[in-house]
């Protein structure tokens, strides 16, 4: 079972930050939180990941509390194209990623 | 610097035959995951192999369902014997070395449809 709580569908406006949570109260303290989403019918692309500071790259940021047990994802200008599911990961080690049900993220034009 | 390829990107086969479906991982990557998509499902992981080397194997079937990554050349899903319920997109990553703080990029999908 994935060991991260999403919910499981979020609206943003076109051209709005879309801020997106997630849950990994029982993260262990060498495990990073990873950021992935699917675009229908694609494979999964990465987006960002972390382990204790914030992270930004040039697809988003990555805002994890002190306590790592949750996180926000920020895309600072949300685009039709940024409609997609959205997975929060957390792990590490032999067992690769191991994927939730994710986010659906519906940007409004 | 080209990513992770697949193919076929899309398979067709009859019930009882055989799936292959080939990977090749980024340049300079040695670890290779596979994961399966059933439709309107979320991914699940199956196997994570080094080069040469089955390092975990615990989300594969236990029958009809084999994985390799040969020290030349691409990492290999193998599905004998399919079954309807094989239907899915099946996709592949790569990592340079162990996922801890490392990033697996994924490839765009084979997808088999057993008919």
């Amino acid at each position: 079972d994935a060991k991260t709580t999403q919910p499981p569908s979020m609206d943003c406006a076109e051209g709005r930050a879309a801020n997106l949570p997630c849950n990994h109260s029982t993260i262990s303290g060498n495990e990073y939180v990873y950021w992935y989403r699917q675009i229908h019918s694609q494979g999964p692309q990465y987006i960002i990941h972390g382990l204790k500071n914030n992270e930004t790259n040039e697809m988003a940021s990555l805002i994890i509390t002190e306590d790592r047990k949750s996180s926000t994802l920020i895309l600072p200008h949300a685009t039709l194209r940024d409609t997609a599911v959205y997975y929060c990961i957390s792990g590490g080690g032999a067992d690769g990623l191991t994927f939730g049900k994710g986010t659906h993220l519906i940007i409004q034009p | 610097n080209a990513g992770v390829m697949q193919n076929p990107r899309h398979l067709v086969r009859r019930r009882g035959q055989e799936a292959r479906l080939r990977c090749s991982p980024m340049k300079g990557h040695s670890h290779v995951y596979w994961y399966r998509q059933l439709p309107e499902e979320g991914l699940k992981f199956m196997v994570y192999l080094q080069k040469e080397n089955i390092i975990d194997e615990s989300g594969m079937p236990k029958e009809r369902f084999s994985a390799e990554f040969p020290k030349e050349g691409p990492s290999i899903l193998r599905i004998q014997q399919v079954v309807r319920g094989d239907s899915a997109a099946y996709f592949c990553a790569s990592s340079r070395d162990r996922v801890d703080g490392n990033t697996i990029y994924f490839g765009e999908g084979s997808w088999l449809t057993v008919v």
